[in-house]
């Protein structure tokens, strides 16, 4: 069965660049969830998608931004890139407005030199 | 906004014996709760969740029971393999309305020892 594509795989950017992860939900989903995992840390919620308007806000910081569009594809846009931003960016689908089901891509390893 | 607390953070059992992970949560109006399995680099697999209209769910060796009045919810992994060595979250959510994000655990690194 199809799965989230995440792209690209492994990024690395210098500090103060921009950098855009692309994410292709599962066929069908209208929904996109996207985390920032740290490492030995748990996944935390940036920001969410129902039908291309923004669902939900959660930790996401100004410098980001991000989008889905009419195919459902989504990005995120990452400015003024920090060190701190160093972490794997998933990107998660669901079918529907509940907030259930949500199956996460293999994610993108974001690297701030 | 929703906190939630994971235990143990580390659990080391024998092959074939069972393993409990417990979590609490503090947003009432929480409704959804999922646990995902993550391998190291890999991403979070889905493996069970339950709703709050529900008290216990089971699938094989794995349950996962519900108590809403407590605010607790925990996941039972019975005859434990090697292959069950991950790092287990477990999440929740209020599936309502909107598209919410999922509120994680700190993880439970369980081991399993041959």
């Amino acid at each position: 069965a199809a799965g989230v594509i995440q792209s690209p795989r492994h990024l690395i950017k210098e500090k103060r660049e921009t950098a855009t992860l692309k994410c292709y939900p599962i066929p069908r989903h209208d929904t996109v969830y996207w985390y920032q995992q740290g490492p030995g840390q748990d996944p935390q919620f940036l920001i969410s998608f129902y039908e291309k308007m923004q669902s939900d806000k959660g930790s996401i910081p100004d410098r980001f931004s991000a989008q889905q569009f009419s195919d459902y594809h989504s990005e995120l846009n990452m400015s003024s890139l920090e060190l701190g931003d160093s972490a794997l960016y998933f990107c998660a689908s669901s079918l529907g407005l509940r907030a259930q089901n949500q199956y996460f891509g293999a994610g993108t390893r974001l690297s701030v030199l | 906004g929703e906190n939630v607390e994971q235990h143990p953070s580390t659990l080391s059992v024998q092959e074939g014996d069972s393993a409990v992970i417990k979590c609490t949560y503090s947003d009432s109006a929480s409704n959804y709760f999922p646990w995902y399995k993550q391998e190291l680099g890999k991403r979070p697999q889905l493996i069970i969740d339950i709703r709050s209209n529900v008290g216990e769910k089971k699938d094989q060796r794995i349950a996962v029971t519900l108590n809403k009045t407590a605010k607790h919810f925990s996941l039972h992994i019975t005859e434990t393999q090697p292959e069950d060595s991950a790092v287990y979250f477990c999440a929740a959510s209020f599936s309502g309305g909107g598209a919410d994000g999922l509120t994680f655990g700190k993880g439970t690194h369980l081991i399993i020892q041959p």
